[in-house]
């Protein structure tokens, strides 16, 4: 059974700090990382996809990606109230369906 | 580009009635799309894999004679939750895959539905 695990939170961070969210997987040869966002009775919205080990920057989110120890995880820069929403990381087998986290949800204070 | 719709966004109906969910890719050709299901405070759990030509692929648990999915085209699969009960009551998801090659292994999400059944 492929299972990818979070922290459901919630997160508490205030406005302007760093919010980190984590995520483990159990199939080593996934090979392709998503993170999502969804806010309460929404559909997901794209955040980042990573492939490869290490860090991808996109504005304020880094995604950060170690194979080895099948983990991936999401740093919000500068974090707004409006990113308070459920970040849901997903990870792709090789039949390209994705296998979803049970979430982490994200309360910024202003 | 790569816009996902989906129709109804929210249905009500009563316990045994078929209900009819559209999900169709408004930009771009999908070959494959997919069925998800998230009930409230849940994560979303895929329920079957839909390939246009061919018979859907439905994870295991999931009734594929209760949950009959049709993908006759490149830009629309419709699921239809036949007989509904009241514990099929949940916010149903679409999501395709773009198979031209800009972004091939993004999936794009539908708005979704939230089915009620009284």
């Amino acid at each position: 059974q492929k299972e990818v695990e979070q922290n459901s939170g919630p997160l508490s961070v205030p406005e302007g700090a760093i919010a980190s969210l984590n995520c483990t997987y159990s199939d080593r040869g996934s090979q392709s990382f998503f993170w999502y966002r969804q806010y309460s009775g929404k559909s997901p919205e794209l955040i980042m996809f990573i492939y490869s080990n290490g860090d991808k920057e996109d504005g304020r989110f880094t995604a950060q990606l170690n194979k080895a120890s099948q983990y991936v995880s999401l740093l919000i820069r500068d974090s707004q109230p409006s990113d308070s929403a459920t970040y849901l990381c997903a990870v792709m087998d090789s039949s390209y369906k994705l296998i979803f986290g049970s979430g982490t949800r994200l309360l910024v204070r202003p | 580009g790569a816009v996902v719709s989906q129709h109804p966004s929210r249905v009500i109906c009563k316990s045994g009635t078929s209900v009819k969910i559209e999900c169709r890719s408004l930009d771009f050709q999908a070959t494959t799309m997919f069925w998800y299901r998230q009930f409230p405070k849940k994560s979303l759990m895929l329920m079957a894999t839909s390939n246009e030509g061919s018979k859907a692929t439905y994870e295991q648990g999931v009734e594929k004679d209760k949950f009959l999915i049709n993908h006759a085209s490149l830009t629309l699969s419709t699921l239809t939750v036949t007989s509904a009960h009241p514990e099929d009551s949940s916010f149903y998801i679409c999501s395709a895959r773009e198979t031209s090659g800009r972004s091939y292994n993004e999936q794009f999400f539908g708005p979704g539905t939230r089915l009620t059944v009284l």
